[in-house]
């Protein structure tokens, strides 16, 4: 299996902090996706970084792309709780996606 | 907005039962996807289609088949339940492999209880 892995397993920080999470694959990609998932629901889709980009933003997550490393990370600014989620990376197949076991990031008020 | 719809949020089935799990999309995507769930285990894909009536398996078929009848549809059929399938059961889709940078877009969720 191609899975990524997360890093940490769960972060809990407080409103106003950054969050970041990392991201190791294992072998070479196209591009790389960061998902969101809160509590018992599906995932939501939040920004795709190309295997040739080094550094991706969206609004106030910061994405960057290490593919010498196999590393990704995702950086959010200025949490919120409605922050508070799970985070996943997704590494892109032909037509699949591999998921990683996620983050949790609980962002306290 | 995408929108993927899975039939049931919860369901509670009994051992043996033979178990359908629904998904609807309505933005004319060409792959469609069925995930499960398990705490420390993440996303498991169990199988996928690319196309009406065809299907390639996952990661983790074994125990489950699937139909797609129609584009928009797509389900996954426990034949026989077993408690090891208690899960949350994950639907998805995305555009033809390529575009779009096969982004997915997920349904709700189900989550199953086998009894």
């Amino acid at each position: 299996s191609q899975q990524g892995e997360e890093d940490p397993q769960a972060l809990s920080i407080q409103e106003g902090e950054n969050a970041t999470m990392n991201c190791s694959y294992k072998t070479s990609i196209n591009n790389l996706q960061w998902y969101r998932q809160n509590s018992g629901r599906g995932l939501v889709h939040l920004i795709l970084i190309r295997s040739n980009e080094r550094e991706k933003h969206s609004g106030r997550l910061r994405v960057t792309l290490d593919t010498s490393k196999k590393s990704s990370s995702l950086l959010i600014t200025a949490s919120r709780a409605a922050d508070t989620a799970s985070y996943f990376c997704a590494t892109v197949g032909y037509s699949t996606l591999t998921f990683g076991k996620g983050t949790m990031l609980l962002v306290s008020p | 907005d995408v929108k993927v719809t899975q039939s049931s949020r919860y369901l509670v089935k009994r051992t043996g039962e033979k178990v359908f799990l629904e998904c609807v999309q309505d933005m004319d995507h060409e792959n469609m996807f069925w995930y499960r769930q398990d705490p420390g285990l993440g996303l498991r894909l169990i199988y996928f289609s690319y196309d009406v009536k065809m299907k390639e398996k996952g990661d983790i078929p074994e125990g489950y088949s699937v139909s797609r009848e129609k584009k928009e549809r797509f389900s996954l059929i426990l034949e026989s339940a077993s408690t090891n399938q208690t899960s949350m059961y994950l639907c998805a889709s995305s555009p033809r492999t390529g575009r779009g940078g096969n982004i997915q877009y997920f349904g709700a969720g189900t989550r199953l209880s086998v009894l």
